[in-house]
C-alpha cells in the first residue's frame, strides 16, 4: 500500500509569492489534514479536510488556505508569503470510519521563504 | 481544551541505556493516546497506540501503557540503541467541538550516543 504523497519536497519562494503544496492520500483514506512544523516548533494545526469539505482551521490567517479534490488528494495555498512561513509542512490522511484518527503522515514539503 | 505536556528535550542517552520520555495530557472524555517518532528529514510515523485505560502499546522494544488515573502515557524502551536518535510525539485523540480532533505535544529529541 503507498503511503502518504507529498509534493514537492522542497520549495523556495520570496516574500509575497504564493506558494502551492500538494498531498495525495492513502487509497481508501478521505480525511486530510495540514500542519505546519516550524524549526524548534511542535505540529500546529492547519487545516483538515474530510470529503472534499474543510471540516476545521486551526489558528492561522486566511492566507493559509487549501482545497479537497473528488479523489481526495489536497492542495495547502498559502499566499502573501511572509518570512515566518518558512517551515516543514505535513500533511496527514485517516481512513474513512476510522473512529480513533489515526493519522498517517506524508515526508512534508520543506517551504523556504527568502 | 486538550493539551499535551510532554518533558523537554533534547535528552541524550549511551547506547543500552533505559529511556523513558514522559507525557501527562488534559482532555474530556476517553482520548485514544499515540506516540509518533520523526527520523531527521522525515515525516512522522506511528510507533503505539492505546485506545483505552490500562492498555499497553508496544512496537520495535518501545512500550507505553494508557494510565487514566494519572493521565499520562509514558513512552519507554529498555535498550536504546544509535538508531531511536528521533524526535518523539505524545498526541491525544479525542472528540472536541463535534469533531474528532488530534492534540500534539511538543516533542522530545532523543539523542543515543554510542
Amino acid at each position: 500500500e503507498a503511503g502518504v504523497t507529498q509534493s514537492p519536497t522542497h520549495l523556495i519562494k520570496t516574500r509575497g509569492q504564493q506558494a502551492t503544496l500538494r498531498c495525495s492520500p492513502i487509497s481508501g483514506h478521505t480525511s486530510v489534514y495540514w500542519y505546519q512544523q516550524a524549526l524548534g516548533l511542535g505540529l500546529q494545526f492547519l487545516l483538515w479536510y474530510d470529503e472534499g469539505e474543510e471540516r476545521n482551521r486551526g489558528n492561522f490567517p486566511p492566507r493559509f488556505s487549501g482545497r479537497q479534490f473528488p479523489n481526495y488528494s489536497s492542495e495547502l495555498n498559502v499566499n502573501a508569503l511572509e518570512l515566518e512561513d518558512s517551515a516543514l509542512y505535513l500533511c496527514a490522511s485517516r481512513r474513512a470510519g476510522d473512529s480513533y484518527n489515526e493519522q498517517f503522515f506524508g515526508p512534508g514539503t520543506r517551504l523556504t521563504v527568502l | 481544551g486538550d493539551s499535551v505536556t510532554q518533558m523537554e528535550g533534547p535528552v541524550t542517552l549511551s547506547e543500552e541505556a533505559f529511556l523513558t520520555i514522559n507525557c501527562t495530557y488534559t482532555a474530556t472524555g476517553y482520548p485514544s493516546l499515540f506516540w509518533y517518532v520523526q527520523y531527521p528529514g522525515e515525516g512522522l510515523q506511528l510507533l503505539l497506540k492505546a485506545t483505552k485505560a490500562d492498555d499497553k502499546g508496544s512496537n520495535k522494544g518501545f512500550e507505553a501503557t494508557y494510565r487514566k488515573e494519572t493521565t499520562s502515557f509514558h513512552l519507554e524502551k529498555g535498550s536504546v540503541q544509535v538508531s531511536d536518535s528521533a524526535v518523539y510525539f505524545c498526541a491525544l485523540s479525542a472528540y472536541s467541538g463535534g469533531y474528532q480532533k488530534v492534540t500534539f505535544g511538543t516533542g522530545t529529541k532523543l539523542q543515543v550516543i554510542p
